[in-house]
């Protein structure tokens, strides 16, 4: 089984600083791996995934993240945050088709 | 149109009453799914429907009875609430047996236990 944990819980930076969540997986076997994201009072929406090939994906937005098999890690980054990046972040994990198990979240505070 | 909406957004009410919350997608997909959101976050899967047939059941009390009357809706009924039952939500759909598919969520529902 599969489990997930992102490192801290919560991260607070000021406007145009970059960003940086780290999540962990464990896992036997291969994975997918997900970023949702949660802005107050709404559900989860997609940030970006990675699925296979390049370890390096994007998003529209701005964001990033890199999948390291070795050290099992799927972090998250953005170069320069906006205040509209407050939320929360949560990782995910999926290895078979029904089930995404999810890390606890970061929530993350962009001051001006 | 909202493409998973649940219904009621806010439920308050009193231990040991029983309460359903709705959930309908339009789009198309196979796969639903109920979340439960606790104080903290956290996020843990209670239940998933592939085409109206129960394939994730997570040792959810069986006072939690989720209900498939066809692909696009997937209702949770719950009995006898207790405190700890209260959290928000989340119904989410997917396309089938797509583990790397995107999970489209609805904006949840609030439930607080007296």
């Amino acid at each position: 089984a599969q489990s997930v944990t992102q490192l801290d819980s919560q991260v607070p930076v000021f406007e145009e600083a970059p960003v940086e969540l780290r999540c962990n997986y464990s896992s036997s076997v291969s994975v997918y791996l997900f970023w949702y994201v949660q802005y107050p009072n709404q559900g989860l929406q997609l940030l970006l995934k990675y699925l296979s090939g390049s370890t390096l994906v994007e998003s529209i937005n701005g964001f990033e993240a890199e999948f390291n098999k070795s050290q099992t890690s799927f972090h998250l980054r953005k170069p320069s945050v906006h205040i509209s990046d407050t939320a929360e972040y949560f990782c995910a994990v999926s290895e078979n088709d029904y089930k995404l198990s999810f890390g606890a979240g970061t929530t993350v505070t962009v001051r001006a | 149109d909202t493409a998973v909406s649940q219904t009621p957004k806010y439920l308050v009410t009193q231990m040991g009453n029983d309460k359903s919350i709705k959930c309908e997608q339009n789009l198309g997909h196979d796969t639903m799914y109920w979340y439960k959101q606790d104080s903290k976050k956290f996020l843990k899967i209670m239940f998933s429907y592939n085409n109206k047939e129960l394939i994730i059941n997570e040792t959810v009390p069986n006072r939690f009875s989720p209900k498939s009357p066809d692909k696009a809706h997937l209702n949770l009924h719950i009995n006898s609430l207790e405190l700890g039952d209260s959290a928000v939500y989340f119904c989410a759909s997917s396309q089938k047996g797509r583990a790397t598919g995107e999970l489209f969520f609805g904006e949840g529902s609030r439930l607080t236990v007296l």
